[in-house]
C-alpha cells in the first residue's frame, strides 16, 4: 500500500524567507504526485502536479516542486514567502491506473512578519 | 462558473441521529470522492464513485453510507453507527481521462459537530 510522510507538522518562517516543505512517499510502481494548499475552514487547492516529464515541476502562487525518484520525495519550495502563504500544505500520492489518493497529513506554514 | 457546491457549510446534529451532506458538480466530472478530515490526521478516503449507480468503500466506510443516482451528485450519510462523527468532511470530483487524469477539485467542504 501507498503511504505518503509529511517530515514536518509546523514549519514557521519570517516574511521574505525561503522555505521548503518535505514529502516523502513509499510506492514500488510508478505515481503521479500532487501539492494541495488548504486555508483555514475552505476546501483544497491545487498548487503543483508531478506526472511525468521534467522532474521540476512549478505551479502556482510561486512554488516549485522536485521529484525525486532515488529518494522518493517530491519537496516542494518557494524562494521568498508571503503573509498570505499562511496556510495548511498536503502531499498526495496516487498509482498510476487509480484514481485514489493518498494524503499526508499535512504541514501548517506560518509565515510572521 | 464551474465548481463542486457542498451544503450546508456548517452542521449540528444531535447524538444518534442520521445527517445527509449534499456535493453537487458541475464539472461534467466522471468520479466523485468523500474525505473525512481531522487535525492532524490529513484526508482519509470514505467513499468513491467511478460511475452512476456504483461506488467503493474507502480506508474508513463504516458507519457512512452514499448513493450515486447522477452523475453530478455524490450525498454521504453519516449515520448514527458512526461513532465519532465530528469532523470536517470534503466532497472531490475528478476525470477519468486527459491530462487532468487524478487531479481532484475540492468543494468547500461541510463542517459537522455532533452535540
Amino acid at each position: 500500500a501507498q503511504s505518503v510522510t509529511q517530515l514536518d507538522s509546523q514549519v514557521p518562517v519570517f516574511e521574505e524567507a525561503p522555505v521548503e516543505l518535505r514529502c516523502n512517499y513509499s510506492s514500488s510502481v510508478s505515481v503521479y504526485l500532487f501539492w494541495y494548499v488548504q486555508y483555514p475552514n475552505q476546501g483544497l487547492q491545487l498548487l503543483l502536479k508531478y506526472l511525468s516529464g521534467s522532474t521540476l515541476v512549478k505551479g502556482i502562487n510561486g512554488f516549485e516542486a522536485e521529484f525525486n525518484k532515488s529518494q522518493t520525495s517530491f519537496h516542494l519550495r518557494k524562494p521568498s514567502v508571503h503573509i498570505s502563504d499562511t496556510a495548511e500544505y498536503f502531499c498526495a500520492v496516487s498509482r498510476r491506473g487509480s484514481e485514489k489518493l493518498v494524503f499526508g497529513k499535512g504541514t501548517k506554514l506560518t509565515v510572521n512578519p | 462558473d464551474g465548481g463542486i457546491t457542498q451544503s450546508p457549510k456548517y452542521l449540528f446534529r444531535k447524538e444518534g441521529q442520521n445527517v445527509t451532506l449534499s456535493c453537487e458538480q458541475n464539472l461534467n466530472h466522471d468520479a466523485m470522492y468523500w474525505y473525512r478530515q481531522d487535525p492532524g490526521q490529513g484526508l482519509r478516503l470514505i467513499y468513491y464513485s467511478q460511475i452512476v449507480n456504483d461506488f467503493q468503500k474507502g480506508d474508513i466506510a463504516e458507519g457512512y453510507s452514499v448513493s450515486r443516482e447522477k452523475k453530478e451528485s455524490f450525498p454521504l450519510t453519516v449515520t448514527s453507527a458512526q461513532k465519532n462523527p465530528t469532523a470536517f468532511y470534503l466532497c472531490a470530483s475528478s476525470i477519468l481521462a486527459g491530462p487532468s487524469y487524478n487531479e481532484q477539485f475540492f468543494g468547500p467542504g461541510t463542517r459537522l459537530t455532533v452535540l
